[in-house]
């Protein structure tokens, strides 16, 4: 069925760096494409969301990257500091959905 | 602000015991939402409910009912527990919109089924 997948479930970067967090999506309706970070022992936390209609979306710190030629999603963490250590999920939705799906997620590690 | 809560935070049950698993929230959101997580594996929806007396099944809603007889509250029951539902239980609420893209979650609760 359709699902919301993840190229690399762990990914290690130095601090300071930028960190690419990447997203495979399979369902092409999908109108909404979210991401949530979830902290060690804690439950996930909304980051930042774009819609299917616009290929990059700012936030503090945080960029998200829409390719819908290629189904694929980023987020990208400028300047990565040893709080941004959590588990990255993609999430999708329809607009006409009062739920969303989420993908397996991606853990990110800090080198000091 | 509590924001959700949920009750328990730890549980450990044996096999075919019940419970019921308390989720609130004071941010008069319409949308509550019930997962449950397995190691290394992203958020699977099990319940949810859209408004005061509705409840809709997800992804993996066997093995479980809910219900929501007040706004700010949405229970999970297990009438029956089994090995295969040791998880780590979210609760979330969201406003109501299509679609919920900004979902606020409590902080789990750690089932065990011996």
């Amino acid at each position: 069925g359709e699902s919301v997948g993840l190229h690399l479930p762990t990914l290690s970067v130095q601090e300071g760096d930028n960190s690419i967090i990447n997203c495979a999506y399979s369902n092409s309706a999908s109108d909404y494409f979210i991401w949530y970070k979830q902290e060690s022992g804690k439950g996930p936390q909304f980051i930042i969301d774009i819609r299917s209609n616009m290929d990059k979306r700012q936030g503090q710190r945080v960029t998200v990257l829409l390719n819908k030629t290629v189904k694929h999603l980023s987020l990208q963490i400028a300047a990565t500091q040893p709080g941004d250590s959590a588990v990255y999920f993609c999430a999708e939705a329809y607009s006409s959905a009062s739920k969303i799906i989420f993908g397996s997620g991606t853990r990110l590690s800090i080198r000091p | 602000n509590a924001g959700v809560t949920q009750t328990p935070k730890f549980r450990v049950l044996k096999t075919g015991q019940s419970m019921t698993l308390l989720c609130a929230q004071d941010m008069n959101h319409e949308y509550m939402y019930w997962y449950r997580q397995d190691p290394g594996m992203g958020l699977r929806l099990i319940h949810y409910s859209v408004g005061e007396g509705t409840t809709a099944k997800g992804e993996v809603p066997d093995g479980y009912n809910v219900s929501r007889l007040k706004k700010q509250n949405f229970l999970l029951g297990l009438e029956s527990a089994a090995p295969s539902q040791t998880s780590v239980y979210f609760c979330a609420s969201s406003y109501s919109g299509f679609p919920p893209v900004r979902q606020y979650f409590g902080p789990g609760t750690r089932l065990t089924v011996l």
